[in-house]
């Protein structure tokens, strides 16, 4: 049973460009969690999805950020117009439920250069 | 605002001896707590949790301990071993939310 996936694993764009994450998530585990972690920071919540649905978005920076989890493939994050303030590591994890632990992935370092 | 909180944003112990990590928490809705651990450049990986209905949880080294009351739990590590080295984050959920994470202890133990 292959843990949660994401790809890339590094990810490099000029300011400006589109820049999307893709994370799937451990075999059956239909909840999945997006974190954000800045240099020297603490992972900080952007969103919470279950397939097709958006549970919680309440760490979404309101512009520019969005994320899916659709029935069939893995879930995305897309930012658009990219901003060094955007340079970041961003996890996902998943979990087959509520009341049960998240499941990390390694993770995608995103460089706005 | 930040509802869990770990103040000691690191620790030194001694190969051997106990590691006592610290959190606290605000929300008294929280049923579900869990302690991950980092290493630079990887994903955080599950440790440990407990649900709020015990106050104890234990596997191998590791035990967390919930005192509801005070909102604080903790984790201890014994004895202490060189590979535990590493951020150590506590995390707290209420029953169909997300996680909401502290911002991380560094642990170093010294051999």
């Amino acid at each position: 049973n292959a843990g949660v996936m994401q790809n890339p694993r590094h990810l490099v764009r000029r300011r400006g460009q589109e820049a999307r994450l893709r994370c799937s998530p451990m075999k059956g585990h239909s909840h999945v969690y997006w974190y954000r972690q800045l240099p020297e920071e603490g992972l900080k919540f952007m969103v919470y999805l279950q397939k097709e649905n958006i549970i919680d978005e309440s760490g979404m920076p309101k512009e520019r950020f969005s994320a899916e989890f659709p029935k069939e493939g893995p879930s995305i994050l897309r930012i658009q117009q990219v901003v060094r303030g955007d340079s970041a590591a961003y996890f996902c994890a998943s979990s087959p439920g509520t009341g049960f632990e998240a499941f990390f992935g390694q993770g995608t370092r995103l460089t706005v250069v | 605002d930040q509802q869990v909180k770990q103040n000691s944003p690191s620790l030194s112990v001694q190969e051997g001896r106990i590691s006592i990590l610290n959190c606290d928490y605000t929300n008294s809705m929280f049923d579900y707590f869990l302690w991950y651990k980092k290493y630079p450049a990887e994903g955080p990986t599950f440790l440990i949790s407990i649900s709020s209905i015990k106050d104890k949880n234990e596997d191998g080294r590791f035990t967390v301990f919930l005192n509801k009351s005070a909102k604080h739990l903790s984790l201890h590590i014994v004895p202490s071993q060189p590979g535990d080295s590493a951020v150590y984050f506590c995390a707290a959920s209420k029953a169909g939310n997300q996680f909401y994470f502290g911002t991380g202890t560094s642990l170093t133990v010294i051999p």
